[in-house]
C-alpha cells in the first residue's frame, strides 16, 4: 500500500514554456502533499505544502506565481512550473500523507531540464 | 530553522559489514523517519519512529528514537550491494512538515 505516482518520470523543455507535473496517490486518500526540489548530491528541499481545497503554503523563498500548485483533490497535486529557465532545471520530487501526516510517501520523482 | 546533522556523510563498506549513521537536532521531535534513496528514484519509507525510547526493526534494520527526543540512529546489520543508496533521516513535529538530513551515501564493496 501507500503507493505515489508521479507523470512525467522526465520532461524536456524550451526556455519560456510551461510544464506540468502530475503527483497521484494510488491506494489511499492524501490530505497533504509535499512538493520538494533535490539537487545533485543534496538533501531534499520542500518547496510547498498542500492541503486538498485550500491554498498551497510555500516555503520562504519559492516563487508561489512561478511554481502554481493546484490540489484538486484527496489524490491528485500538480506542480506547474511557468517559463521555464534553465535554472528551474531540477529532480522534482512529490510526497503525500493522510492520517498518519508525518509518514510521507514519496513519488519517483520528474526530472525536469529546460534547454 | 530547525536543523538536522546527520553523520556520516558517505561510508564505504564491505558486503557483510554492519553499519551504523545517527542523526541530531538542537530541536526536539515527535517523531522521526528513516527513508532510503536509489539514484533516480524517490525516497522509500524505512522506518517510523513514534516514542523516545522505542527501538524498531525492519529486516536488518534497526532504528531507535532518542531518549531525548533529539537524535536518532539507524543501523544496518550484515550489508549487502543492495544496501547502497543515500539514507536520510527526518523529524517531524506537529506541525506536519518534516526536515531532512543532508543524508548519509553508503557504498558496499562486494
Amino acid at each position: 500500500g501507500a503507493v505515489v505516482s508521479q507523470h512525467p518520470s522526465w520532461v524536456i523543455c524550451k526556455s519560456g514554456t510551461s510544464v506540468k507535473i502530475e503527483c497521484r496517490s494510488l491506494d489511499f486518500q492524501a490530505t497533504t502533499m509535499f512538493w520538494y526540489r533535490q539537487f545533485p548530491k543534496q538533501s531534499l528541499m520542500l518547496m510547498a505544502t498542500s492541503n486538498e481545497g485550500s491554498k498551497a503554503t510555500y516555503e520562504q523563498g519559492v516563487e508561489k506565481d512561478k511554481f502554481l500548485i493546484n490540489h484538486a483533490s484527496l489524490t491528485l497535486s500538480t506542480l506547474t512550473v511557468t517559463s521555464a529557465h534553465p535554472e528551474d532545471s531540477s529532480f522534482y520530487i512529490c510526497s503525500a500523507s493522510s492520517v498518519r501526516y508525518y509518514e510521507q510517501y514519496f513519488g519517483p520523482g520528474t526530472r525536469l531540464t529546460v534547454t | 530553522g530547525q536543523q538536522l546533522n546527520q553523520s556520516p556523510q558517505s561510508m564505504f563498506i564491505q558486503e557483510g559489514e554492519d553499519v551504523s549513521m545517527n542523526c541530531t537536532s538542537s530541536s526536539i521531535f515527535n517523531t522521526w523517519l528513516w527513508y532510503k534513496q536509489e539514484p533516480g528514484e524517490g525516497p522509500v519509507l524505512l522506518i517510523a519512529l513514534y516514542k523516545a525510547g522505542e527501538l524498531t526493526s525492519n529486516g536488518r534494520l534497526t532504528a531507535q528514537f532518542g531518549i531525548t527526543r533529539k537524535d536518532s540512529f539507524l543501523n544496518i546489520s550484515a550489508s549487502i550491494p543492495s544496501d547502497v543508496g543515500i539514507y536520510f533521516c527526518a523529524g517531524n513535529t506537529n506541525a506536519g512538515k518534516s526536515t531532512f538530513g543532508d543524508g548519509t551515501t553508503l557504498t558496499v564493496k562486494p
